[in-house]
C-alpha cells in the first residue's frame, strides 16, 4: 500500500513565527508532490509544487524534496493567524495521473 | 477560484438510494479526478476520467461509477448508498500531458452528501 504520512496535529505556533509541516511518502517512484491548504467545510486549494530535490520558495512559502529520505516538508514564514488550515501533503503515484494523499495537519496560528 | 464547479453543493439521501454528482472542469483541461474526503481525513482517490475513459481506479467498489462527456465534464454515480458514504465529494480537473511530472489538480468546491 503506498502512502503518505502526516502528523495530524494540532500544530500550534505564535503569530510570525515558522511554521514547518512534514510529509513522509513510501512510493520511491513518487514524482511530485503537492500542498493543499484546506479551511474547515471548504475544498483543498493549491499552494504549492515540487518534484526537484532542494526547496522551492514562493512567498512566505518553502517546499523542500528531500528523494533519498522520502520526505517533503512545507515551510510557512511569518506565520499569520489567516494561515490556520489543515495542510494536505500529497504526492503523485509513478506511473499513474493519481493523486495519494496523507491525512493532512492541522496547523493553528495564534494571535 | 479554480474554474471547477460541482452541483450541487449539499445533498441528503437515504440508504439503497442512487445519487448522481456533476463536475464542469476548468477550461483548458482534459482530465476529471473524483475523491471521497471523510470527516478529519485526506481525500480518497475514487477514479480519474481522461478522453471520456476511466484512467485509474481507487479501491472502491462497482457501485461507484462516472462518466466523462466530450465536452470533459464529469459524472459520479453512487448506487445502493451506505452510511459510510457520507462525506465530502470532491471533483478535480487536470490537463494531462505526456510530462507527467507537474499534472496539477484544481479542486471544485465539492458536494456535501449525507447519507441517512
Amino acid at each position: 500500500q503506498k502512502e503518505v504520512e502526516q502528523n495530524s496535529g494540532p500544530l500550534s505556533v505564535p503569530e510570525g513565527a515558522i511554521a514547518s509541516l512534514n510529509c513522509t511518502y513510501s512510493d520511491r517512484g513518487s514524482q511530485s508532490f503537492f500542498w493543499y491548504r484546506q479551511y474547515s467545510g471548504k475544498s483543498p486549494e493549491l499552494i504549492m509544487f515540487i518534484y526537484s530535490n532542494g526547496d522551492k520558495e514562493d512567498g512566505r512559502f518553502t517546499a523542500q524534496l528531500n528523494k533519498a529520505s522520502q520526505y517533503v516538508s512545507l515551510l510557512i514564514r511569518d506565520s499569520q493567524p489567516s494561515d490556520s488550515a489543515t495542510y494536505l501533503c500529497a504526492g503523485l503515484t509513478s506511473g499513474t495521473y493519481k493523486y495519494i494523499f496523507g491525512t493532512g495537519t492541522r496547523l493553528k496560528v495564534l494571535a | 477560484e479554480t474554474g471547477v464547479t460541482q452541483s450541487p453543493t449539499h445533498l441528503i439521501k437515504t440508504r439503497g438510494q442512487q445519487v448522481t454528482l456533476r463536475c464542469s472542469s476548468q477550461s483548458g483541461h482534459n482530465t476529471v479526478s473524483w475523491y471521497q474526503q471523510a470527516l478529519g481525513q485526506g481525500p480518497q482517490f475514487i477514479f480519474q476520467y481522461y478522453r471520456e475513459e476511466e484512467n485509474g481506479r481507487g479501491n472502491f467498489p462497482p457501485r461507484f461509477s462516472g462518466l466523462q462527456f466530450p465536452n470533459y465534464s464529469s459524472e459520479l454515480n453512487v448506487n445502493a448508498l451506505e452510511l459510510d458514504d457520507s462525506a465530502l465529494y470532491l471533483c478535480a480537473s487536470s490537463f494531462q500531458t505526456s510530462g507527467i511530472a507537474k499534472n496539477i489538480q484544481y479542486f471544485g468546491a465539492g458536494t456535501r452528501l449525507s447519507v441517512l
